[in-house]
């Protein structure tokens, strides 16, 4: 079974750049989500993908977009880079779509660094 | 609106003793489920245990154990026999109906260390 895997592993980006971020499902997994995760702080939920359809957002702002593919892979698409937009980007993926008992699968994530 | 409260930022254990990490949530759902993560150095978020809201029993995973007390909303993880291993961060979560999808919401944290 394969796990989720995230790409690239670090990231450099100039203010004012675009990024896109990778994300590679879990085997079987139909619910793919994206984290911020910011120093010292939890995970803040960015937004959620359910068979390729957008079913959850966070308190974040349009720049911020994403996109499922048929196999359930994702990108997390940020626009015009801001310094406080640097930090751990998490992808999740759950079994059983969207319910209270899914739990999580996460990737190591992708460390953007934003000068 | 969902709320997770952490109030350790770190807590410090001997190796083979027990440990508990406190976790406090509100919501106004009836149905929700209760989560612990573990947050090794390298930044994967491992999910450790769940609890759902109508859950009677209080859930258990080897050396973890979540004490739930739903009257008081707390949802406390218990590690028993601590691990050199166990040193990480770890995050309470919760998942609820919110807008028509479950949107999980996480605490801030609590920084383990175990001595040996």
């Amino acid at each position: 079974e394969t796990g989720v895997t995230q790409s690239p592993t670090h990231l450099i980006k100039t203010r004012g750049q675009q990024v896109t971020l990778r994300c590679s499902s879990q085997s079987g997994h139909n619910t793919v989500s994206w984290y911020q995760q910011a120093l010292g702080q939890g995970p803040q939920f960015i937004f959620q993908y359910y068979r390729e359809e957008e079913n959850g957002r966070g308190n974040f702002p349009p720049r911020f977009s994403g996109l499922q593919f048929p196999n359930y892979s994702s990108e997390l698409n940020v626009n015009a880079l801001e310094l406080d937009d640097s930090a751990l980007y998490l992808c999740a993926s759950s079994l059983v779509g969207d319910s209270v008992e899914s739990p999580l699968h996460f990737g190591n994530g992708t460390r953007l660094t934003v000068t | 609106a969902q709320k997770i409260t952490q109030t350790q930022p770190g807590m410090f254990v001997q190796e083979k003793e027990a440990v508990t990490l406190d976790c406090t949530y509100d919501t106004s759902d009836q149905s929700y489920g209760l989560f612990w993560y573990k947050q090794p150095s390298s930044g994967e978020m491992i999910f450790l245990i769940y609890q759902g809201s109508y859950d009677e029993q209080n859930a258990t995973e080897g050396r973890y154990s979540l004490n739930f007390q739903k009257a008081r909303k707390s949802a406390n993880l218990v590690i028993s026999a601590s691990q050199l291993g166990d040193s990480a961060m770890y995050f309470c979560a919760m998942r609820g109906p919110s807008g028509g999808s479950y949107i999980p919401t996480f605490g801030r944290g609590t920084s383990l260390i175990v001595h040996p």
